[in-house]
């Protein structure tokens, strides 16, 4: 139980276009859900938490147009990188809340972006 | 200052042996909560094992220990028994429970963990 499945998985594309990421729960409400950052040997790194029918939270130095950020039901939350350069390239996750693990946290399986 | 302190960015452990892995925190947050995530290369992120700072033993789950000494303010992962599929990065992550802390999660910069044969 307790899962959040990610979308897409990976893809690439061209500098300049905007790509969506998405991220379901399949089987229980996600009321939060946060948004990490990614590169290659790094730790993970918060960007954002959105929470359902509000606006998204932005951590320090994310540029809140660029990442934008939608939380337009309990089971579904999304990531649209606008105007994709290739420094937004990296690997995002996303992860929710859940009432298992000592109050822990689901995440998806990630997506890797890779803009040329 | 750094919240989650890895101070091994890898190690590497022969197979059937034991590894600690290393991680400190910092908080004055009196309650928190730990825990280790085991990354593979796929990128999936693998619960292993949490410790919350009001809990009196070490938390246990399976070959998974974690050496938690609170004076310390140390949450070592503890790994039996090393299998191959063990080689993974692994994170130690905080969760501050009072205020500002919501309920985010702040993790170490990692421990690349190599079992050779």
């Amino acid at each position: 139980g307790a899962v959040v499945s990610q979308h897409p998985s990976w893809v690439i594309c061209k500098s300049g276009t905007s790509v969506k990421i998405e991220c379901r729960s399949l089987d229980f409400q996600a009321t939060t859900m946060f948004w990490y950052r990614q590169f290659p040997k790094q730790s993970l790194m918060l960007m954002a938490t959105s929470n359902e029918g509000s606006k998204a939270t932005y951590e320090q130095g994310v540029e809140k147009d660029k990442f934008l950020i939608n939380h337009a039901s309990l089971t579904l939350s999304t990531l649209t990188v606008t105007s994709a350069h290739p420094e937004d390239s990296s690997f995002y996750i996303c992860s929710a809340p859940i009432r298992v693990q000592g109050y822990g946290y689901t995440f998806g399986s990630g997506t890797r972006l890779t803009v040329v | 200052a750094q919240k989650i302190t890895q101070t091994q960015p890898g190690m590497f452990v022969q197979e059937k042996e034991a590894v600690t892995l290393d991680c400190t925190y910092d908080t004055s947050d009196p309650s928190y909560g730990l825990f280790w995530y085991k990354q593979p290369s796929s990128g999936e992120m693998i619960f292993l094992i949490y410790q919350g700072s009001y809990d009196q033993q070490n938390a246990t789950e399976g070959r998974y220990s974690l050496n938690f000494q609170k004076a310390r303010k140390s949450a070592n992962l503890v790994i039996s028994a090393s299998q191959l599929g063990d080689s993974a990065m692994y994170f130690c992550a905080m969760r501050e429970l009072g205020l500002g802390g919501g309920n985010k999660l702040t993790f170490g910069t990692g421990t690349q963990l190599k079992v050779e044969l």
